[in-house]
């Protein structure tokens, strides 16, 4: 069936470093594929997203490729800051459903100042 | 503009209590979801209404929940005879249509003691 595989965390990096974070799915097909960001107290939000093979999706120095080769979406910085501490979620629409969504069970980052 | 809103942001209940959650959605939204996220995890689908009328229930954990849209607009999600098990994040979405971005309010957090 479909599922979302995140790399698990927290991963903890100090500021300005290099970030990724694993997104690898299952899916039939090709479906949109999404970022969303959860800040301390706050909702979901979402961060990025890409509707189809090979599209960059970007947003607040954030950047995740659509690769069907390796099904993957992994999520990267080039220079992360504190404020970006948070957990982030991989997700995509389920096959049967265009709004069931599909989720990660998402990783907490950590950003030492 | 005004996000979505969610009330009360946090709710303790004695088991075996009925508890009543409620989701005000970006104006003019059509569609509304309800997940639940337990701890460490990604948000669950439980229901989704277009306008007033739910079109998808099948996420729903068992016939103690019960959601509803009367007008359109507001949401209620109640929970009979609350469990321990209950005890998770309820988050409420909108988006404008159903192929849309789903905006997320910032949850409530229900524990059941």
């Amino acid at each position: 069936g479909d599922s979302v595989t995140q790399m698990e965390g927290p991963v903890t990096l100090s500021e300005e470093a290099f970030l990724t974070i694993n997104c690898t799915y299952t899916a039939t097909g090709y479906p949109s594929l999404f970022w969303y960001v959860q800040y301390p107290g706050e909702g979901l939000q979402l961060l990025l997203k890409a509707t189809k093979a090979d599209d960059k999706g970007s947003n607040k120095g954030f950047e995740a490729t659509y690769r069907k080769e390796t099904t993957s979406f992994h999520l990267e910085k080039g220079s992360v800051q504190v404020s970006d501490s948070a957990v982030y979620f991989c997700a995509h629409p389920r096959r049967d459903s265009n709004y069931q969504l599909i989720w990660g069970a998402g990783t907490k980052l950590i950003i030492k100042p | 503009g005004a996000g979505v809103s969610q009330s009360p942001r946090y709710k303790v209940a004695k088991r075996g209590q009925d508890v009543a959650l409620r989701c005000d959605p970006i104006s003019g939204h059509v569609s509304l979801f309800w997940y639940q996220q337990a701890l460490g995890q990604g948000p669950e689908f439980l229901t989704y209404f277009q306008n007033e009328a739910q079109l998808d229930k099948s996420g729903l954990p068992s016939d103690r929940f019960f959601a509803e849209r009367p007008e359109g607009s507001v949401s209620t999600l109640k929970i009979q005879r609350t469990q321990q098990e209950d005890s998770a994040v309820y988050l409420c979405a909108s988006s404008l249509e159903i192929e849309e971005t789903q905006y997320f309010g910032p949850g409530t957090r229900l524990l059941v003691l």
